[in-house]
């Protein structure tokens, strides 16, 4: 059974920096790409970011309101994937995702994580 | 970026009856939309992508469809379980991923 449990959420103050993890069991992690994607309370989705596998380069994209604050990594030996959130902002506050990405759709997802940033 | 745009916002319909959601492209996207459904308190869940695929285990009842910019998701018969929020998300644009803004289909 696929499974993703995301865990680092909390209350954090504007301009605070957080970290989530993303524990994954149930697939080859090694192979998958992950995205994380959030959703602000009482809205709508919203893509953060992604990394490929380290056999496509291990490479990053993140989306335009968090580039440069924001960095995904993997450690693929524990199967866990990061999420390391800096200078944030009250905007940023949202349940965060973990999600599997296929063909830039995301099949599987974790229950989620809330990161409330606290002016 | 590309803009999904869902309506109606809410739909209000019986168990039984016919849903039919609509998603527009503010451009063209091929066949590159997925949807999913979200129910208060979980995740959301895959339904259908690229358009017209049914994701593993999704009932026959759920469907989509596509006609230029216009994406079509139907529920045949709702079922009770089938009230929830349901979002397109376009992946033509890889580098940016978006959603639409969601439909909520309620009991009537």
């Amino acid at each position: 059974e696929v499974q993703l449990v995301e865990s680092g959420g909390g209350l954090v103050k504007s301009g605070g920096s957080l970290r989530l993890s993303c524990a994954a069991s149930g697939f080859t992690f090694t192979n998958a790409w992950i995205s994380w994607v959030r959703q602000a309370p009482g809205k709508g989705l919203e893509w953060v970011g992604r990394i490929r596998s380290k056999t496509d380069g291990e490479t990053t994209d993140c989306a335009a309101p968090v580039k440069g604050r924001f960095t995904i990594s993997r450690d693929d030996s524990k199967s866990t994937l990061y999420l390391q959130m800096n200078s944030l902002k009250t905007e940023d506050t949202a349940v965060y995702y973990c999600t599997r990405e296929v063909g830039y759709t995301f099949d599987y997802w974790g229950q989620g994580t809330l990161v409330t940033v606290s002016s | 970026e590309i803009v999904l745009t869902q309506s109606p916002a809410t739909l209000s319909l019986s168990p039984g009856e016919r849903a039919t959601l609509s998603c527009r492209a503010s451009q063209s996207i091929s066949n590159y939309i997925a949807w999913y459904q979200q129910k208060p308190g979980q995740a959301p869940r895959l339904l259908i992508y690229d358009a017209s695929n049914r994701a593993t285990g999704i009932p026959a009842r759920f469907s989509g469809s596509a006609s230029g910019t216009d994406f079509t998701l139907t529920i045949s018969s709702l079922e009770p379980e089938d009230f929830a929020v349901y979002y397109c998300q376009q992946r033509s644009n890889w580098l940016a991923l978006t959603f639409g803004g969601g439909t909520k289909v309620e009991i009537k």
